[in-house]
C-alpha cells in the first residue's frame, strides 16, 4: 500500500485520559501535515511537518497537543487530558516539496476518529 | 465570519444532472483553489486545481475561480450516482503554503438514479 496510512482508525476514550495517534506518509515525501475535522465541518489545519522540522502550529494546537516526526518518517499526534470537544476526525495528509512554489498536493490518509466520552 | 464560506446542502440531484457547487471567501490572498471530494468516512482527495483566476476542465469537471467576486465554482456535467459525496472547496496562499488549507465546510451530494 503507497498512501497515507494513519492508525488506528477509530479510538473511544474516557475524558481525561491520552491518547496518540501515528500517520505513516507516503514514502518520498517530505512534508506531513495533520487537519482535525469535526462532524459536518470541513478539515482545520493544525500543524506540518518539512522532514523531522514543525514548521507552523495552529491556534488550534492548545498545550495539550503534540505532534512529533522524529526521524521525518512517520508523525504521531498525542493529545493530553482529553476533553469531549476534542472529538473529531483526525487527518494526516503528507507531500513532496522542493522549493517554493513547487509542492505536490497533499495526499490524505483516512483519519482517525477520535471519540471522547 | 469564515474565511471560507460553502453552503452545506444538502443537494439531491437526478442521475444526469449538471451540477453547479460554490464558495466565497474574503481572504484576496488565496492564490490557489481547490476542490477535493470526500466519501463518507475517508480522506478527502484531490479533484481540481486551479491557480488564480480562471477555468480548468478535466473530464466531466470544470472549475471556475473568479478572484475579483472571490467566488469559486465546481460544475459537474452528466453526474453520477458515484458522484455521491461531500464536496470541499480549499484554498491557499503562496505565503501560506500551497498546502496549508483553509477548507469550506462542504456541501453533501446525493445523485439518485
Amino acid at each position: 500500500d503507497t498512501g497515507v496510512s494513519q492508525n488506528p482508525r477509530h479510538k473511544i476514550t474516557k475524558r481525561g485520559q491520552n491518547v496518540t495517534f501515528r500517520c505513516d506518509p507516503i514514502s518520498e515525501h517530505n512534508r506531513l501535515y495533520w487537519y482535525r475535522q469535526t462532524l459536518g465541518q470541513g478539515p482545520e489545519f493544525l500543524t506540518y511537518f518539512q522532514n523531522e522540522a514543525q514548521l507552523e502550529k495552529s491556534r488550534l494546537l492548545s498545550d495539550r497537543f503534540s505532534a512529533e516526526r522524529p526521524k521525518g518518517s512517520f508523525s504521531t499526534l498525542e493529545i493530553q487530558r482529553t476533553e469531549q470537544g476534542d472529538s473529531a476526525m483526525y487527518l494526516c495528509a503528507s507531500s513532496f516539496y522542493l522549493a517554493a512554489p513547487w509542492e505536490t498536493e497533499a495526499f490524505f490518509g483516512q483519519g482517525t476518529r477520535l471519540t471522547v466520552v | 465570519q469564515k474565511e471560507v464560506e460553502q453552503d452545506p446542502g444538502p443537494l439531491s440531484v437526478p442521475e444526469g444532472a449538471i451540477v453547479s457547487l460554490n464558495c466565497t471567501y474574503s481572504n484576496s490572498a488565496f492564490q490557489y483553489f481547490m476542490w477535493y471530494r470526500q466519501y463518507s468516512r475517508k480522506g478527502p482527495e484531490l479533484l481540481m486545481y486551479t491557480y488564480s483566476s480562471g477555468n480548468k476542465e478535466d473530464g466531466r469537471f470544470t472549475a471556475q475561480v473568479d478572484k475579483s467576486s472571490k467566488y469559486i465554482s465546481l460544475f459537474i456535467r452528466d453526474s453520477q450516482p458515484s458522484d455521491s459525496a461531500t464536496y470541499l472547496c480549499a484554498m491557499s496562499s503562496f505565503s501560506g503554503g500551497y498546502n496549508k488549507l483553509i477548507f469550506g465546510a462542504g456541501t453533501r451530494l446525493a445523485v439518485h438514479p
